[in-house]
């Protein structure tokens, strides 16, 4: 089955630095990749998603690219702020068919713990 | 608008007893996971479903239950609640047709079993 490594489990930055978080997966029929960011207490929200066929997309200060080659796929933030703290998990899912629908089958990254230091 | 819920928020049980945690969603989504996240572990499935009548285990699955009788709900039973089910539990929903894809969250339940 589909295994997600994600690296670093946490990271420190400066506020206003950039910060990269990088998953692997291992299914090369993985095809929808979303990132998710968790506050303490709170429930994970979807940040941003990259689907296979694109190479790369970007919403204000937070980019995803995807190597689909290499098997891996990166957040990046830039400008970091200190309400970017939180815990970020990547996935990596596929999409079995099912019946008359198609199923989703998500794989969580175990999560990095992202400090923005002011 | 449209939403995924959890009950309750909080439960507090103790060791032997069935506990039912409820999931229900309003985005009439096929796909429904039910998830643990314990700290150092990330999430966890435990069941999921993709549509009425059908169920799977999860990587966790081990005391758990599910069933799906109707596409808005997802309750999750633990037959015989152990200290070692102390967790924050997540449903959450997604349905691939029409081109989307994204997996919504309900806001969690902190079980805690003595």
């Amino acid at each position: 089955g589909e295994n997600v490594e994600q690296h670093p489990s946490t990271l420190s930055v400066q506020e206003g630095d950039s910060a990269v978080i990088k998953c692997t997966y291992s299914d090369s029929a993985s095809n929808y990749f979303p990132w998710y960011k968790q506050e303490l207490g709170k429930r994970p929200q979807l940040i941003i998603d990259i689907r296979s066929n694109v190479g790369e997309k970007k919403d204000q200060r937070i980019a995803v690219t995807l190597n689909k080659t290499a098997k891996h796929f990166s957040l990046h933030i830039t400008e970091t702020q200190p309400e970017d703290s939180a815990v970020y998990f990547c996935a990596a899912s596929t999409t079995p068919y099912v019946g008359r629908n198609y199923g989703q089958n998500f794989v969580f990254g175990p999560g990095t713990r992202l400090s923005v230091l002011p | 608008d449209a939403e995924i819920t959890q009950s309750p928020r909080h439960k507090i049980t103790e060791t032997g007893r069935q506990v039912t945690l409820a999931c229900h969603q309003t985005w009439n989504h096929n796909n429904m996971f039910w998830y643990r996240q314990d700290l150092g572990h990330g999430l966890r499935l435990i069941h999921y479903s993709y549509g009425v009548q059908d169920t799977n285990k999860g990587e966790v699955s081990d005391g758990y239950s599910v069933s799906r009788s109707n596409t808005e709900d997802l309750p999750l039973t633990l037959e015989s609640a152990a200290s070692s089910q102390t967790s924050v539990y997540f449903c959450a929903s997604s349905e691939k047709d029409g081109g989307t894809d994204t997996q919504y969250f309900g806001p969690g339940t902190r079980l805690t079993v003595l």
